[in-house]
């Protein structure tokens, strides 16, 4: 149980465009989901907070034009990378809690030419 | 008060040796305490977590132990085998009042064959 999924898995586009990557808790409903890059050899750093329904909440220095989220369903949150540029390359990761635990997505390689 | 202080920050152990890796906290508001491995180009996944109730929590090989008035935890993994080389991060949060899980910067782990 407690499954995440992640997708795309990686994803390679060009700068300026925008890139939407999906996370979805497979077999619980999460009551929080949140959102984290990770730079090589780096720990994890939040970057927003999310409930179903509501806006999300951005750490400092996070720009919410930049990062849209999008928490549709208990089971389901976006992240778009609008306009990207090459400094936005990075590791992706979504997590999701429960009552029991959080739990993180397998990753989204992002490579901005 | 926020942070998670992890070390070492690397180790090298020889196969079927002790793995230690030890976490402090500063909050005491926070009740639940997990561990994550991450392999490379993975997302993290959820190896054992602990509440403060309990000053030890035993899954197979992954030991945490618990020093509720040290504010100190540690992950003990037994017979350490080449397929645990990876990095681990302990973190720190709380089930209500909206905490975020703060991690620790994290440590590599490699097994020698």
């Amino acid at each position: 149980g407690a499954v995440v999924s992640q997708h795309p898995s990686w994803v390679i586009c060009k700068s300026g465009t925008s890139v939407k990557i999906e996370c979805r808790s497979l077999d619980f409903q999460a009551t929080t989901m949140f959102w984290y890059r990770q730079f090589p050899k780096k720990s994890l750093m939040l970057m927003a907070t999310s409930n179903e329904g509501s806006k999300a909440t951005y750490e400092q220095g996070v720009e919410k034009d930049k990062f849209l989220i999008n928490h549709a369903s208990l089971t389901l949150s976006t992240l778009t990378v609008t306009s990207a540029h090459p400094e936005d390359s990075s590791f992706y990761i979504c997590s999701a809690r429960d009552r029991a635990g959080q739990y993180f997505g397998p990753g989204t390689r992002l490579t901005v030419t | 008060q926020q942070q998670v202080k992890q070390s070492p920050q690397s180790l090298i152990v020889q196969k079927g040796g002790i793995s230690i890796i030890n976490c402090a906290y500063e909050n005491t508001a926070f009740d639940y305490f997990p561990w994550y491995q991450q392999f490379p180009g993975k997302g993290p996944a959820l190896l054992i977590a602990i509440r403060p109730d309990v000053s030890e929590k035993k899954e197979g090989r992954f030991t945490i132990s618990f020093n509720k008035s040290a504010k100190q935890f540690s992950l003990h993994i037994m017979d350490s085998q080449p397929g645990d080389s990876a990095t681990y991060f302990c973190a720190a949060s709380r089930d209500t009042g909206g905490f975020k899980t703060i991690f620790g910067a994290g440590t590599r782990l490699f097994v020698k064959a």
